[in-house]
């Protein structure tokens, strides 16, 4: 198995501009979770999901940011529009299931908005 | 709510000696725990998770962990420390299905450098 997919791997954009970042999930694995990690703020879990649905969205900052996850094997993170604050690394997670069961991380994307 | 806090931020230890990455959670019920480690430009990698039994828990790269329910720990441990066990260490929560939970997402800690020198 190739592991959870993160793309791109960099990205830097002005302000202003839409960000979209995407994840490609675990075959098999029914949960997905969007982390951000900074130095200041550590990993915090932006949304998660089961099965395609959002089960906790407490965590996504403002309403600049919004995920979907139209199908069990894609979801994609979106920031518009981008502020310098935003600057930070996106993880995608999967796992089989929220709870009792190990997350698998993807590489991350490392955003910077000028 | 539940919280995961890591004391420090940092702890060096000569290579061959053991190792301790310290871990107190706070959850209201039984808790599952679990220990990641990031390396340099790297997502966070599973080491290993405590969901019942026996207390002393052990996973990869010869780590162990040890969950102390009157004491709210999971300190992280290994009896000889190598250089390349020099990372970022994370622990992290979620309640257990019996006490409520079972489909939520995971609580880390901020971090532990853990830094070996040769």
């Amino acid at each position: 198995d190739a592991g959870v997919i993160q793309s791109p791997r960099h990205e830097v954009t002005e302000m202003g501009q839409e960000v979209t970042l995407r994840c490609k999930p675990i075959s098999g694995h029914n949960s997905l979770f969007w982390y951000r990690q900074t130095m200041m703020r550590g990993l915090e879990l932006l949304i998660y999901f089961n099965n395609n649905v959002p089960i906790d969205d407490s965590g996504m900052p403002e309403d600049r940011f919004s995920a979907k996850m139209p199908n069990a094997s894609f979801s994609t993170l979106k920031i518009q529009p981008s502020e310098p604050r935003d600057s930070a690394v996106y993880f995608c997670a999967s796992s089989l299931l929220a709870g009792a069961y190990e997350q698998y991380f993807g590489p991350g994307t490392r955003l910077t908005v000028t | 709510a539940q919280s995961v806090a890591q004391p420090e931020d940092q702890v060096n230890v000569a290579e061959g000696n053991p190792l301790t990455v310290k871990c107190t959670y706070s959850v209201s019920g039984n808790p599952y725990l679990f220990w990641y480690v990031q390396y340099p430009n790297r997502g966070l990698q599973f080491l290993l998770k405590y969901i019942t039994g026996d207390n002393l828990v052990k996973g990869s790269y010869g780590f162990e962990a040890e969950f102390n329910k009157s004491q709210t720990s999971f300190h992280l441990k290994k009896p000889s420390a190598l250089v390349s066990d020099s990372a970022l260490y994370f622990c992290a929560v979620t309640l257990s299905p019996d006490s409520g939970g079972g489909a939520d997402g995971l609580t880390f800690g901020k971090g532990t450098h853990l830094i070996i020198q040769p």
